[in-house]
C-alpha cells in the first residue's frame, strides 16, 4: 500500500542545471498537489491539479513547471534551478468533491549550489 | 489572497492540555482543516471543521467558529509523541478545485 510516492528522495543541483520530481499515487485520487516547505514558511502551493488534463497555480509558481501525464502521475520540473528553490518539496492527492484528507508522499529534499 | 495566523511554539508537560489556536482570512471558505508533522516526516491529517462548533477524535478536538474566522486544535493528556508541529490549513475554491491553504506551523513541545 505505497499511497503518494516521490522521487528523487535528495537531489543536490547546480543553479542553472534542470530537474523534474516526480509523484505517483496508487489511491485512484482525482486531485493532486505540490507544495514547498521551508523553515518558517510553513507549505506553500506551487502547482495543483483538478483531474487528469488540468493544471492550476498556486501561491508561489514562478519557476516551476507541471504535468498532469495521467490520473497517477504529476511532475514537477524546474527549468532552471536557482539556490531560492533550495527546499523539500511535498506531492500531495486527495481523493475530490468531498474529500477534505490530503496524503502527502515524504517529501523530496533538494539543493541548489 | 488567505492568510493564516498560530502562535510559532508552544511548550507543554505531558499529560497536560494544549490548545493551539489559529486565525484566518479568506475568500471562499469552506472549512478549517489541522496537520501534524513530526521532524523529518510528512503532514499527516487531523481533523476538519466545515461547520462551527467542537470535533473530538480521540485525544484531539478542533474547534471552528466561521462568524470570528477562528479555530483551534486541543490535545488533551499530552504524551511524548505529541511533540511536532502542528498546521491549520483553510480550503476554499478558486481555479478548477478546492485547495489548501496552509498557516506557517506551531512547533509543540511535549516535556517531562
Amino acid at each position: 500500500n505505497a499511497g503518494v510516492t516521490q522521487t528523487p528522495k535528495f537531489q543536490v543541483l547546480k543553479t542553472g542545471q534542470s530537474m523534474t520530481l516526480q509523484c505517483a499515487q496508487d489511491m485512484n485520487h482525482n486531485s493532486m498537489y505540490w507544495y514547498r516547505q521551508d523553515p518558517g514558511m510553513g507549505l506553500r502551493l506551487i502547482y495543483y491539479s483538478a483531474s487528469e488534463g488540468t493544471t492550476d497555480k498556486g501561491e508561489v509558481p514562478n519557476g516551476y513547471n507541471v504535468s498532469r501525464l495521467n490520473k497517477r502521475e504529476f511532475s514537477l520540473r524546474l527549468e532552471s534551478a536557482a539556490p531560492s528553490q533550495t527546499s523539500v518539496y511535498f506531492c500531495a492527492s486527495r481523493a475530490g468533491t468531498g474529500h477534505v484528507e490530503l496524503f502527502f508522499g515524504e517529501g523530496s529534499r533538494l539543493t541548489v549550489l | 489572497g488567505q492568510s493564516l495566523e498560530q502562535p510559532s511554539e508552544v511548550t507543554a508537560v505531558e499529560g497536560a492540555i494544549v490548545q493551539i489556536n489559529c486565525t484566518y482570512q479568506t475568500s471562499g471558505f469552506y472549512g478549517l482543516s489541522w496537520y501534524q508533522q513530526h521532524d523529518g516526516g510528512a503532514p499527516t491529517f487531523l481533523s476538519y471543521n466545515a461547520l462551527d462548533g467542537l470535533e473530538e477524535t480521540g485525544r484531539f478536538s478542533s474547534f471552528l467558529s466561521r462568524s470570528d474566522s477562528y479555530g483551534y486544535l486541543l490535545l488533551q493528556e499530552l504524551q511524548m509523541k505529541d511533540s511536532a508541529s502542528y498546521f491549520c490549513a483553510v480550503r476554499d475554491r478558486t481555479g478548477t478545485a478546492s485547495k489548501l491553504t496552509f498557516g506557517t506551523g506551531t512547533r509543540l513541545q511535549v516535556t517531562l
